[in-house]
């Protein structure tokens, strides 16, 4: 059974500071890496993707991925309270193998 | 229209009605699928079509049932569905990994809210 976790949350950060959601995933086969945010009755829209060991970043926004330890996770620096969401890891290895975490709930609180 | 567009937005429907949704892409992708998101529960993947095809399908009931016509259009059809099917349902579509392009990257539509009484 191909799983990934995380952990429910709410996490409540104060307006900006550095909200830290983290994500392990049990197949070792596991290629990519992407981080969703999904607001409240919305469908899930992409921040970022990563496939290489190591940092990623993109404006506010950095992926950490550790592939020995199976984890990835997303920094969202200078949190504003419109971050304030569920955000989704997912995990695919190759094709459609695709698979999703319940996700964290993020609460920035002004 | 961009992206993946999903029709109808809402939808009430009797647990006798047969009703159908539809999703398409305009990203040129050829992979597509259906997911259904209950209240405080994950994704659940429901159906996935590659180059047409059906290439797996997660024991969904079988009052639930896709139909791909192209790689553009994808339909769920509905029929003698239960109060506890009521949620979103979410279509995505991404390029084949084999092909190279980000990695499989899914592109989600706004989703039907369905409820059955």
């Amino acid at each position: 059974q191909k799983e990934v976790e995380q952990n429910s949350g709410p996490l409540s950060v104060p307006e900006g500071a550095i909200a830290s959601l983290n994500c392990t995933y049990s197949d070792r086969g596991s290629q990519s890496f992407f981080w969703y945010r999904q607001y409240s009755g919305k469908s899930p829209e992409l921040i970022m993707f990563i496939y290489s060991n190591g940092d990623k970043e993109d404006g506010r926004f950095t992926a950490q991925l550790n592939k020995a330890s199976q984890y990835v996770s997303l920094l969202i620096r200078d949190s504003q309270p419109s971050d304030s969401a569920t955000y989704l890891c997912a995990v695919n290895n190759y094709g459609q193998n695709f698979v999703f975490g319940p996700g964290t709930r993020l609460s920035v609180l002004p | 229209e961009t992206g993946v567009t999903q029709t109808p937005r809402h939808l009430v429907m009797g647990m006798t009605n047969k009703k159908s949704l539809k999703c398409e892409q305009h990203l040129g992708h050829n992979a597509m699928y259906w997911y259904k998101q209950s209240a405080k529960k994950p994704l659940e993947l429901m159906f996935v079509y590659s180059l047409e095809e059906r290439v797996e399908n997660n024991s969904v009931p079988s009052r639930f049932s896709p139909e791909c016509p192209n790689s553009s259009h994808l339909f769920l059809h509905l029929h003698t569905l239960q109060p506890e099917d009521s949620a979103l349902y979410l279509c995505a579509s991404s390029q084949d990994i084999l092909a190279g392009d980000e990695f499989g990257t899914q592109y989600f539509g706004p989703g039907t809210r369905l409820l059955v009484l």
